[in-house]
């Protein structure tokens, strides 16, 4: 089975409106964190916003939110109030276990491309 | 903070032969860095973990002589693709995880766009 699933193929959205990018994991381990990069078509990897298995709220960054469903096992990505920058590839990433340096390498979701129009 | 340089961005080469990647970690150390392979419009593929001053830990079914991967100090890991061949053409990203904390991203470089003619 998939541990990150992103089945979105593409997404579009106008601009100065909200889109919600999809995540679903899988894992039996009970600590773990989830993560959300961004990807223009430049290549480079852009950390958006982290929220770890027990964290009680939902992470918030700028303009970035994440809506955790703990029994659903799902971490969707809110963007508001969208910009044309924003259009890039989304992935949504795990990793399993509690942190110790050397385990925290990355599963990561095919990635949802989003396209903002103007 | 907590920027991964990538060199070079851009290679092109003759199949053949043996290049080499760099990722330098500019204002951290770090004791583990990871190496990604992606395709376009695909996801990043874990390679490897490189782990500072011990071998790598390649994933399964990356071939280790084929990629070459050392980590001689705590800012520099390097990637060799030896003997490359056209099918080897591909994005090749590095990241690493300053400090210590769960909170703590994986910092990526920009990544060095490969291809063999």
């Amino acid at each position: 089975a998939q541990k990150i699933t992103q089945t979105q193929p593409g997404m579009f959205v106008q601009e100065k409106e909200a889109v919600t990018l999809d995540c679903t994991y899988d894992t039996s381990d009970p600590s773990y964190g989830l993560f959300w990069y961004k990807q223009p078509s430049s290549g480079e990897m852009i950390f958006l916003i982290y929220q770890g298995s027990y964290d009680q709220q939902n992470a918030t960054e700028g303009r970035y939110s994440l809506n955790f469903q703990k029994a659903r096992k799902s971490a969707n990505l809110v963007i508001s109030a969208s910009q044309l920058g924003d259009s890039a590839m989304y992935f949504c990433a795990m990793r399993e276990g509690p942190f110790t340096g050397a385990n925290s390498k990355l599963t990561f979701g095919k990635g949802i491309t989003l396209s903002v129009r103007p | 903070g907590a920027v991964v340089s990538q060199h070079p961005s851009w290679v092109i080469c003759k199949s053949g032969t043996s290049v080499k990647i760099e990722c330098r970690s500019l204002d951290f150390q770090a004791t583990t860095m990871f190496w990604y392979r992606q395709f376009p419009k695909q996801s990043l593929m874990l390679m490897a973990t490189s782990n500072e001053g011990s071998k790598a830990t390649y994933e399964q079914g990356v071939e280790k002589d084929k990629f070459l991967i050392n980590h001689a100090s705590l800012t520099l890991s390097t990637l060799t693709v030896t003997s490359a061949h056209p099918e080897d053409s591909s994005f090749y990203i590095c990241s690493a995880v300053p400090g210590q904390g769960a909170r703590q991203p994986q910092h990526f470089g920009d990544g060095t766009r490969l291809s063999i003619l």
